[in-house]
């Protein structure tokens, strides 16, 4: 049950795109396609944004696309704004006991 | 609306017991895997236990294994926690959270939390 790897930090100006990295094992985000993403801005709880990989909930912009590759999977936010800035976690299905394991999180700063 | 509730939260001496409920409404409760998930000042999150619509698929982060309990009762709506054995580690805020399926898929939605804090 170790946590997926991710960057601690990224940058991006406004209109840019950035992609976090998550990695993970062939027993968690390489052996399903239950990854997701999750956006937390500070004293807030998180708010799903990318589930199945790739799928966004209702409600959550297009900009925000998710895919995997092997055991790593990618969030890319396009077309950068300010209200992006906050943690993301990735997080992936890890089997019948362990259910799910969280990523170190990435802190997104806009420019 | 989907609302999730936490209470049970407040400060903790080692070694002792605390229990934590989850009051939901807003969706049938019954279909869906719930979880705890925690995050401990200025740290990420951390998945800690759950449990299948049904009752019969649990789980638990090896840190809680044999401390912690997770139940549901699907008549009340209410998701729980049974807390024992505490840390200074465990020391936290606890996130309810809905499943996106009935077994496993996504954490969908959380509740607002309920703090638990080391008295020492």
């Amino acid at each position: 049950q170790s946590a997926l790897t991710q960057p601690r930090s990224v940058s991006g100006s406004p209109g840019q795109s950035v992609t976090i990295s998550c990695t993970g094992t062939s027993s968690d985000v390489g052996g399903y396609n239950y990854v997701s993403w999750s956006q937390q801005y500070p004293g807030k709880a998180p708010r799903l944004i990318i589930y199945d990989v790739s799928k966004r909930p209702s409600g959550v912009p297009d900009r925000f696309s998710g895919s995997k590759s092997g055991n790593t999977a990618s969030l890319t936010i396009s077309g950068l704004q300010a209200e992006d800035e906050a943690d993301y976690y990735c997080c992936s299905y890890a089997g019948t006991y362990s259910f799910y394991v969280f990523g170190t999180g990435t802190k997104v700063t806009v420019l | 609306e989907v609302q999730l509730v936490e209470s049970g939260g407040g400060l903790i001496q080692p070694g002792r017991s605390l229990r934590l409920s989850c009051a939901a409404s807003g969706f049938i409760f019954n279909d869906f895997a719930m979880h705890w998930v925690r995050q401990a000042p200025g740290k990420g999150l951390e998945w800690v236990a759950g449990i299948s619509w049904n009752g019969n698929d649990i789980g638990y982060v090896d840190s809680v294994k044999g401390r912690f309990i997770i139940s549901r009762d699907n008549a009340k709506n209410s998701l729980f926690l049974q807390m024992n054995s505490l840390r200074s580690e465990d020391t936290a805020m606890y996130y309810c959270a809905k499943d996106w399926r009935s077994n496993y898929g996504a954490l969908h939605i959380y509740g607002q939390g309920t703090m638990v804090t080391d008295s020492s």
